[in-house]
């Protein structure tokens, strides 16, 4: 398997423009996490999907943020408008999980800058 | 809350010396304790996790330690290499699925 495969790998964009950020999780994997990384607040998780469905988003800053999984291949983080602050590495991660926590395995980030 | 402190956040020792990183969770209900590491530029990887049914695991050179009483758990590494030096998080799982991280470990292995 490929593993988790993210895009962009880079992106900068300038103040107010929308950004999305996609994400392929694991074949069989049951649950996808979005995650941002800075130097300040470390790893935070935004929202994750079990099985498609959003379960938790209390991490996800403010409206201006938003995430979906059409089906179990996919997902977008969709950022609009962006702003300076919100310049970080966005990991999307994924498990399977049955009852238990799973491992989760990262892909290799998006990184976001926002002039 | 849900919330996982660690310590130290930075930490070097002299190659060949072992390397202690301790955390503590909020939620006596997690029973779930991953360990990453995490080079420069590079994704998070796995590297050791406990369940707590057991207090102790072992892989070559790293360990973890659980006290669930205490609601803290930590990483060992013995005779560090200089390829261990990278950021290592803990992290606890609150629910079924969801977890949270600590802040951070920069650990660096001095020649």
């Amino acid at each position: 398997d490929a593993g988790v495969i993210q895009s962009p790998r880079h992106e900068v964009t300038e103040m107010g423009q929308e950004v999305t950020l996609r994400c392929k999780p694991i074949s069989g994997h049951n649950s996808l996490f979005w995650y941002r990384q800075t130097m300040m607040r470390g790893l935070e998780l935004l929202i994750y999907f079990n099985n498609n469905v959003p379960i938790d988003d209390s991490g996800m800053p403010e409206d201006r943020f938003s995430a979906k999984m059409p089906n179990a291949s996919f997902s977008t983080l969709k950022i609009q408008p962006s702003e300076p602050r919100d310049s970080a590495v966005y990991f999307c991660a994924s498990s399977f999980s049955q009852g238990h926590t799973g491992e989760l395995f990262f892909g290799e980030g998006s990184r976001l800058t926002v002039l | 809350g849900e919330n996982v402190e660690q310590h130290p956040s930075t930490l070097s020792v002299q190659e060949g010396d072992s390397a202690v990183i301790k955390c503590t969770y909020s939620d006596s209900a997690s029973n779930y304790f991953p360990w990453y590491k995490q080079e420069l530029g590079k994704r998070p990887q796995l590297i050791i996790d406990i369940r707590s049914n057991v207090g102790e695991k072992k892989d070559q050179r790293i360990a973890v330690t659980l006290n669930k009483t205490a609601k803290h758990f930590s990483l060992h590494i013995t005779e560090t290499q200089p390829e261990d030096s990278a950021v290592y998080f803990c992290a606890a799982n609150f629910g079924n699925e969801k977890l949270t991280f600590g802040t951070g470990t920069r650990l660096t292995i001095i020649p």
